[in-house]
């Protein structure tokens, strides 16, 4: 079954304290895995997007991987403005086909 | 005015009324989408239009009703909802047909309340 888990499903962190956020995919025809923002009451705000295995992109303190199996977005030495949710969406086979996952609640603490 | 555009912003409505969603993107893109998103659930694709066919419904009850008049508008009809699709239903765009698996760009989303 085409499948998309985050993990986890929320943290919380301290000012300043580094960590990662999973995204893990069982999907056959991989078309690209993009990672979004959202804020309460507001649409997703698209972040990046990947394309194969081993590719990297950085804005500011996230930094997004892929392997053939996950996604790993990695948030350095984050601030308040960081809280929001973050989610992981991915396309495959057609462009038609995309599948959300369900999202990691991010709260850091000043 | 830039981005993707949705009106009403919040919408209450009873299980009879008849009321629409609107979307309106600025982006110059060939094709938008509906989504549904509930507390606690993934995003759920609803309909899916390419160069103003729709090219997606997946499994969507008959009283949703897309409407795609044109590449930069889009439209979501209700009639006789139930209180389970209140919901933040969010619109998005995307230029189709440039790469592999292209960007989609989303509105703040309608609130709906079902009463």
């Amino acid at each position: 079954e085409d499948q998309v888990t985050q993990s986890p499903e929320a943290l919380r962190l301290q000012e300043g304290e580094s960590s990662s956020l999973n995204c893990s995919y069982t999907v056959s025809g991989l078309r690209g895995l993009f990672w979004y923002r959202q804020d309460p009451g507001k649409g997703p705000e698209f972040l990046f997007t990947l394309y194969s295995a081993g590719e990297e992109k950085e804005k500011e303190r996230l930094k997004a991987t892929l392997t053939k199996k996950e996604s790993f977005l990695h948030i350095t030495a984050p601030k308040p403005e960081d809280s929001a949710t973050y989610l992981c969406a991915v396309r495959y086979s057609s462009a038609s086909k995309i599948i959300f996952g369900s999202g990691t609640r991010l709260s850091i603490r000043p | 005015e830039t981005g993707v555009t949705q009106t009403p912003r919040h919408l209450v409505m009873g299980m009879t009324n008849k009321k629409s969603l609107k979307c309106e993107q600025h982006l110059g893109h060939n094709a938008m989408y509906w989504y549904k998103q509930s507390a606690k659930k993934p995003l759920e694709l609803m309909f899916v239009y390419n160069f103003k066919e729709q090219t997606e419904n997946n499994s969507v009850p008959s009283r949703f009703s897309p409407e795609c008049p044109n590449s930069s508008h889009l439209f979501l009809h209700l009639h006789t909802l139930q209180p389970e699709d209140s919901a933040l239903y969010l619109c998005a765009s995307s230029q189709e047909g440039g790469g592999p698996g292209n960007i989609q760009y989303f509105g703040a989303g309608t609130r709906l309340s079902v009463l």
